[in-house]
């Protein structure tokens, strides 16, 4: 199987502060990994698109200065919620894909953020 | 603008009963498209993947099919038990150099011992 760790898994903070979510690939290389972010009850929703090696790709209506994503290596990408509001509390998930763009997406268990 | 809908947005069954979910697509040039999983509070669990090119996918008791041309993938379990209650997404994959995906908005079911 293809297994992909997210770090934490909650996180409580007070706003203003920034957050630093970890996601990677244990037993595979990802040379792309993906960031979503869901709201209670709703689907999915794409955030940036993380390349190793190279700047993110984000989704129009994020803001790259307030989600910073970090590519360093095959296995890891990371995901800072800079100066963080309550209006960014959600669940935040990563994925990446296991082999070429026609193979299955592998998804961490998830980071719920809860800004005070 | 690729749109995904599920539908239903919940089911309850009773324990033993055969389902189908159904998922629908706006635009139907995809290069795939899988089926998940999502606990409450979870991540999410692959379950089945379908290439552009296939109709259909299996695996126990799930059995996945693809219309491309309609816009249609329905996502059937057979024989269901309590522990399948979870809500379930479908997320097409668009192509291009990365192929990601874009998700509908979930079934949640529920299944009655």
């Amino acid at each position: 199987g293809a297994v992909v760790s997210q770090h934490p898994s909650r996180v409580i903070c007070k706003s203003g502060t920034s957050v630093k979510i970890e996601c990677r690939s244990l037993d595979f290389q990802a040379t792309t990994m993906f960031w979503y972010r869901q709201f209670p009850k709703q689907s999915l929703m794409l955030m940036a698109t993380s390349n190793e090696g190279s700047k993110a790709t984000y989704e129009q209506g994020v803001e790259k200065d307030k989600f910073l994503i970090n590519h360093a290596s095959l296995t890891l990408s990371t995901l800072t919620v800079t100066s963080a509001h309550p209006e960014d509390s959600s669940f935040y998930i990563c994925s990446a894909r296991k082999g070429g763009v026609n193979e299955k997406l592998f998804f961490g268990s998830g980071t719920q953020l809860s800004v005070l | 603008k690729q749109e995904v809908t599920q539908i239903p947005a919940a089911l309850s069954v009773p324990e033993g009963e055969n389902l189908v979910l159904n998922c629908s697509f706006t635009d139907s040039a995809i290069y795939n498209l899988q089926w998940f999983r999502q606990d409450p509070g979870k991540g999410l669990t692959s379950l089945l993947l379908i290439q552009s090119s296939q109709r259909e996918q299996t695996s126990g008791r799930l059995n996945a099919s693809l219309d491309k041309s309609s816009g249609r993938s329905t996502l059937y379990i057979a024989a269901s038990q309590p522990g399948d209650s979870a809500t379930y997404l479908c997320a097409v994959g668009n192509g291009g150099a990365t192929n990601k995906l874009i998700f509908g908005t979930g079934t949640l079911l529920a299944v009655q011992p």
